[in-house]
């Protein structure tokens, strides 16, 4: 069982629409980063967010965290084709130093 | 900005041979860590290291091994490779452990990975 859940799994939109990917646990977190990994690379981190209720907007990218720490999303506005790739949320609990990943958002931006 | 290098973009091996997989960091970090990243499954924390000659296991270690001679490589060891370790592996460095702030080198740092095949 994933202790972080993201969904949708895939998703393929068309440049210029918007959407949401969702991170879930029923366990709270210190901390979350939401990280995104190209083809052939390894995950490059986007943001960290450390406070309950925390917004923070990277261009076209806005992620939240959960009021209680177990979630958070990532809201992208006018998708680009430059936008696809695999986001993975991890999570830092407070009882243990090991980040947990969860098991990732593909997604495909369509010109 | 940090650099994070495995020495092989892919690997094809046999059932049962020995496979090393080297990682070399360029930014006198403490900490790195070797994960496994299978399709819908994340990824997975195989091992880690804080300091040269330290390692502790992550959340699956077995069929693994590790090697921390020198602080800026960390070596991941297969003794006998099987069928299901054929994965991406990639390999990780961090300044900080226990808990990750906002400041900018707060994160974990990512090789390219390697895709071991094992036949």
């Amino acid at each position: 069982t994933q202790l972080l859940e993201q969904s949708p799994q895939f998703l393929s939109i068309q440049e210029g629409e918007n959407l949401t990917v969702y991170c879930n646990s029923s366990s709270v977190f210190s901390s979350l980063q939401w990280y995104r990994q190209e083809p052939g690379e390894g995950p490059v981190l986007l943001v960290t967010v450390v406070t309950g209720g925390e917004v923070k907007k990277l261009k076209r990218l806005t992620f939240q965290f959960g009021d209680a720490r177990k979630d958070s999303s990532l809201h992208i506005t006018a998708a680009q084709t430059g936008d696809t790739g695999l986001y993975l949320c991890a999570g830092m609990m407070d009882s243990s130093y090991k980040l947990i990943f969860g098991s990732g958002t593909r997604l495909l931006v369509r010109p | 900005d940090v650099k994070v290098t495995q020495s092989s973009r892919y690997l094809v091996k046999r059932t049962g041979e020995k496979v090393f997989l080297e990682c070399v960091q360029d930014m006198d970090h403490e900490n790195m860590f070797w994960y496994r990243q299978d399709p819908g499954l994340g990824l997975r924390l195989i091992y880690f290291s804080y300091d040269v000659k330290m390692k502790e296991k992550g959340d699956i270690p077995e069929g693994y091994s590790v090697s921390r001679e020198k602080k800026e490589r960390f070596s991941l060891i297969l003794e006998s490779a099987s069928t299901n370790q054929t994965s991406m592996y990639l390999c990780a460095s961090s300044l900080y452990w226990g808990g990750f702030g906002t400041q900018t080198n707060e994160k974990l740092f990512f090789g390219s990975g390697t895709q071991l095949s094992v036949l």
